[in-house]
């Protein structure tokens, strides 16, 4: 089956700082989505996205689907970033999302 | 307001104890999956199902088991087969089998 990579597994940044996280892929994908895990456990929606680029406020997602990436942007990060970002793919018939490990990313003030 | 709910949000087992958390959605969404999160870990599909009265295993099914009788509820039930259940369970739902997933705000399961 698919396999899901992320990088970097640790991400430390000064408020307004900008990032860029990535997702390796290993096979083609009919889903890829991008979440935010906050610190109580709950997934928040990011992005729908297994082509193109979509932007939403401060945060932007790009993937290559030719060369099996996708990369997340955070530009002028906040303290309310912080958590672990998650990206998830499915390249079957049904839609059995494959998680990658996550980006842990620490915000600091 | 549209969403979905699982309860509880904790949940103790005892030793061959078999518990079940619930899962509903006001999505009207076809299709709802249960997912398993470990320690410092991305998830991992357990059960899935794409249409009332159907469902599939996911990678780790082992010790667990589903019901859907009612488009709204996707309960999952953690066997006393489960050796290692002390986990945060997600649910989620997709509109149809292609969609985006939304997930719930989770269960943890501590074994006692």
């Amino acid at each position: 089956g698919i396999q899901v990579e992320q990088s970097p597994p640790d991400l430390i940044l000064q408020e307004g700082a900008n990032s860029t996280l990535r997702c390796n892929f290993s096979d083609s994908v009919n889903n890829l989505q991008w979440f935010h895990q906050n610190p109580w456990g709950q997934l928040i929606n990011l992005f729908y996205i297994p082509s193109g680029t979509k932007q939403n406020g401060r945060l932007s997602a790009t993937t290559v689907a030719t060369e099996r990436y996708s990369l997340l942007y955070i530009s002028s990060s906040q303290t309310t970033d912080s958590g672990v970002y998650f990206c998830a793919a499915n390249s079957g018939g049904y839609n059995k999302l494959i998680f990658g490990a996550g980006t842990r990313l620490a915000v600091h003030p | 307001d549209g969403g979905i709910t699982q309860s509880p949000k904790y949940l103790f087992r005892k030793e061959g104890q078999n518990v079940t958390l619930s899962c509903e959605q006001n999505l009207n969404h076809d299709a709802m999956y249960w997912y398993r999160q470990d320690p410092g870990q991305g998830l991992r599909l357990i059960y899935y199902s794409q249409i009332v009265n159907d469902f599939q295993k996911g990678d780790i099914a082992e010790g667990y088991s589903v019901s859907r009788e009612k488009k709204e509820s996707f309960p999952l039930t953690v066997t006393s087969a489960q050796k290692n259940p002390t986990a945060f369970y997600l649910c989620a739902s997709s509109i149809t089998r292609q969609e985006t997933q939304y997930f719930g705000p989770g269960t943890r399961l501590l074994v006692l």
